[in-house]
């Protein structure tokens, strides 16, 4: 089993950049598939994106033009960042892993907090 | 993009019935369909995937079936710790998108 373990500030500032790493376990960065997933307070969870093993990426059409999600092979962690960012971008963030490229979401990490207001 | 459609929103139920929740897409996603158990202050934990296969550690109360566009799981009968928001989620195509959720609550 992958363990995941998200880290990163629990406030952000209005049009700042919301940055989150997360640290696995139990397996390489170099094998399986890594996503960000978010949950707004009180709703459903909302898909943000994949990083493939090889670094290639697929965004959610909706955040597209304000996320980066990138890999550290050295540390064995892989990064969220999200640009330009307002009070709706509040949520839990999560990330999570996939065993084949179009799979379901297998392992979680705990979450991590994310608040946006000056 | 596909959307999820869950229902009841909320399914009241007493410990030892057998709860049925829906999901249905709004166009065919296949077998990718996944069902997901939330319990409040955790992550989701993945229940059921490929629209009828249990994730490893899952119990055998947890069942799951459908294709295309109508998914159903079913809970044979509920323990203490069942009562929790269930979501349903499709990985057929991009962008991934989940239900809005079922709360099962006593």
């Amino acid at each position: 089993q992958v363990q995941l373990q998200e880290s990163g500030p629990g406030l952000v500032k209005p049009s700042e950049t919301l940055s989150l790493t997360c640290a696995v376990s139990g397996a390489s960065i170099n094998s399986y598939f890594w996503i960000w997933i978010r949950q707004p307070p009180g709703k459903g969870p909302e898909w943000i994106g994949n990083i493939f093993y090889n670094g290639r990426t697929k965004y959610n059409p909706s955040l597209q033009s304000r996320v980066t999600m990138s890999l550290d092979p050295s540390s064995n962690h892989f990064s969220l960042h999200l640009r330009s960012v307002t009070a709706a971008d509040t949520a839990v963030y999560y990330c999570a892993s996939s065993t084949w490229e179009d799979g379901p979401f297998g392992d979680w990490g705990q979450g991590s907090l994310v608040i946006v207001s000056s | 993009e596909i959307v999820m459609t869950q229902s009841p929103a909320t399914l009241s139920v007493s410990p030892g019935d057998r709860a049925t929740l829906s999901c249905r897409a709004s166009q065919s996603v296949s077998s990718n369909l996944a069902w997901y158990q939330q319990r409040p202050g955790q992550a989701p934990r993945l229940l059921i995937y490929g629209a009828s296969t249990r994730a490893t550690g899952i119990p055998a109360r947890f069942s799951g079936s459908g294709s295309g566009t109508e998914f159903i799981i079913t809970i044979s009968s509920l323990q203490s710790e069942d009562f929790a928001v269930y979501y349903c989620q499709q990985y057929n195509n991009w962008p991934r998108t989940f239900g809005q959720g079922t709360k099962v609550e006593i």
